[in-house]
């Protein structure tokens, strides 16, 4: 069965210090992982894509296919970063449909 | 100003009636979706439509019905069949050629209360 599996439901950091929100996945094929994110008072949004290899607002995430993760990482945390992150996944060829996972709350403390 | 909007923002509604929320987009979009949003378990997939006059079923579609007869347009009825409606809805659109594969352009959400 497909599902994405994000095992916290919040992660409480201090300014500064390293963040890693995780993010495990069960898919049969070859997924296209995605980070969307929602911060206070704002719309869902995409922050970043595995297929882009980008680094958005410092965060980077890179798919781990042996061990099935996709953990979204950022070296230092600020407190604009505070705010809800969901890991989805679709299959290939698949680009719409996407697969949510329960969503980890950032807290960034100053 | 382009983009998805919802309404209304917030609506009660009585045990038994059926309740319609409306999804309109003016992006172009060929693909909408329906999620259901509930603390703790993320966003589920209620239904989606890929094209105009066709839809399929998501992994929580009982209890719900849509219908896409305009391209701009997915509106999505709860059924008083629906077990617990009561939830944060959210519309979703994707598919414009210039836009980023898998990016899900979302509304603001419609609030369900069933009292």
């Amino acid at each position: 069965a497909q599902r994405v599996t994000q095992p916290e439901k919040l992660l409480s950091v201090f300014k500064g210090a390293p963040v890693e929100l995780k993010c495990n996945y069960s898919y049969s094929g070859s997924p296209e992982l995605f980070w969307y994110v929602q911060y206070s008072r704002q719309r869902l949004q995409l922050l970043l894509r595995h297929i882009s290899r980008e680094s958005i607002k410092g965060f980077t995430a890179d798919l781990n296919k042996g061990e099935t993760s996709f953990h979204l990482k950022k070296p230092f945390a600020q407190e604009e970063d505070s705010a809800m992150y969901y890991c989805a996944l679709t299959g290939s060829g698949n680009t719409g449909k996407l697969i949510f996972g329960q969503g980890t709350t950032l807290q960034v403390k100053p | 100003d382009g983009g998805i909007t919802q309404s209304p923002k917030y609506l009660f509604r009585k045990e038994g009636q059926n309740v319609t929320l409306s999804c309109e987009q003016n992006l172009n979009h060929d693909a909408m979706y329906w999620y259901r949003q509930d603390p703790g378990q993320g966003l589920r997939l209620i239904y989606y439509s890929q094209i105009v006059n066709d839809f399929q079923k998501g992994d929580i579609a009982e209890g719900y019905s849509v219908s896409r007869e305009k391209k701009e347009s997915f509106p999505l009825t709860v059924t008083s069949a629906q077990k617990n409606p009561t939830a944060f809805y959210l519309c979703a659109s994707s598919g414009d050629r210039r836009g980023v594969p898998g990016e899900l352009f979302f509304g603001e959400g419609s609030r369900l209360t069933v009292l």
